[in-house]
Order: C-alpha cells, then sequence, then structure tokens
C-alpha cells in the first residue's frame, strides 16, 4: 500500500524568501509523484509531476521538484516566493505500471507567505 | 476551471438522511474518481469509474455507493448519514491513462447536523 508523509504541516516564509515543502513516500512498487495545489475555496490543481525520466521536473510559475529514488522523496522548492503562492500544497502518489491510478495524497503544508 | 462540476456546493442535512452528490466530468474524459476530505483523515480516495464500470475501491463506506452513467456523469450516494461523514467531497476526472492529470472539481461540502 501507498502512504505519503509531509512533515510540515504549516510553512510560514516572506516574501522573495526560498522555500521547501518536504514530501516522503512507502511503496513497494514503482510510482508517479504528484504536486498538487488547494487555494482557498477551490479543487486542488496539479502543481507538477514526475512519471519517468529526468529526476528534475519544474511547474510554470517557478516552483520544481526532485524525485530521489533512495530517499524516497519529492521535495517540493521554489527560489523566490509570492503573496500569491499562499495555499495549501498537497503531495500524492499513483502506482506506476500496474494497479489502479487513484491518489493517495499527504496530509498537506499550508504556505504561507507573509509580506 | 478545471472543467469538472459538481452540484450542489454546498448540502446541509440531518443525521440518518441520504444525500446524492452529482459530478460531470471534463469533455472527453472517461474516468471519475471521487475522494473525500475531511479535517481528521485528510484527502482520502473512495471510488473510481472508467466508462461506466467500477476500477478500484478505496476507503469507502458501505453506506457510500456511487455509479456512473452512460453520459458519464457520475453519482455518489450517502445513506444513514453520520456528524462524522461532514466533510468534502471531490470529484476527478481523467482520460484513465495511468500518470495523467485528474482535473479535480470545486467540491461538494456536506455538513450533517
Amino acid at each position: 500500500a501507498q502512504s505519503v508523509t509531509q512533515l510540515d504541516s504549516q510553512v510560514p516564509v516572506f516574501e522573495e524568501a526560498p522555500v521547501e515543502l518536504r514530501c516522503n513516500y512507502s511503496s513497494s512498487v514503482s510510482v508517479y509523484l504528484f504536486w498538487y495545489v488547494q487555494y482557498p475555496n477551490q479543487g486542488l490543481q496539479l502543481l507538477l509531476k514526475y512519471l519517468s525520466g529526468s529526476t528534475l521536473v519544474e511547474s510554470i510559475n517557478g516552483f520544481e521538484a526532485e524525485f530521489n529514488k533512495s530517499q524516497t522523496s519529492f521535495h517540493l522548492r521554489k527560489p523566490s516566493v509570492h503573496i500569491s503562492d499562499t495555499a495549501e500544497y498537497f503531495c500524492a502518489v499513483s502506482e506506476g505500471q500496474t494497479g489502479a491510478n487513484n491518489l493517495f495524497f499527504g496530509t498537506g503544508t499550508r504556505l504561507t507567505v507573509i509580506p | 476551471d478545471s472543467g469538472v462540476t459538481q452540484t450542489p456546493k454546498h448540502l446541509i442535512t440531518a443525521t440518518g438522511q441520504r444525500v446524492t452528490l452529482r459530478c460531470s466530468p471534463r469533455s472527453g474524459d472517461l474516468s471519475v474518481y471521487w475522494y473525500q476530505q475531511s479535517l481528521d483523515q485528510g484527502l482520502q480516495f473512495l471510488i473510481q469509474y472508467y466508462n461506466g464500470e467500477e476500477r478500484a475501491k478505496g476507503n469507502i463506506l458501505e453506506r457510500f455507493s456511487a455509479q456512473q452513467f452512460p453520459d458519464l456523469h457520475s453519482e455518489l450516494n450517502l445513506s444513514s448519514l453520520e456528524l462524522g461523514d461532514s466533510a468534502l467531497y471531490f470529484c476527478a476526472s481523467s482520460d484513465g491513462v495511468r500518470g495523467n492529470e485528474q482535473f479535480f472539481g470545486p467540491g461538494t461540502r456536506l455538513t450533517v447536523l
């Protein structure tokens, strides 16, 4: 079974500072990895994903995440955050080649950007 | 706008009652997923349908059931409601291909009093 751990439930950070949101997963099979973002009173939106190939994946709004198989991690980073990045961020996994492709989510990290 | 619609947006009901949540997937998507988001359990997968057939089941209670109709919209039925069923229920859709993005609807907030 899959499980996802997001150790930090809340991360406050000043505007234009760097941020890292941590995600570790546990799985006995190959997985696909995702970061979703949820803005207040909205549904989840895909931020970026890792399926295969280059272990560093990037989003269009400056976020990046690196798949580290040995550490079973998929941490999300941004070198300089903006006020508009304030949201809840969810790390998720799904089984890779076999099985169902439903998502298993972490408990979420609330990122608050302070002006 | 993800293209996934959910109705109603809010639902307030009493314990013991039965409700139906409705989801229309993005045009062309064959797969529908239901997730429950609550404060104590987080985001949990309930059930997936693909082109009218159940594809996968998660932590869905026996009091809950779902179906996907020929026009691909889906309904989640919750019966014998308890206080603990109060949550945000999300529907997501995708083309069903592994690894492809799931597009989430805005959710239905269910409050059981």
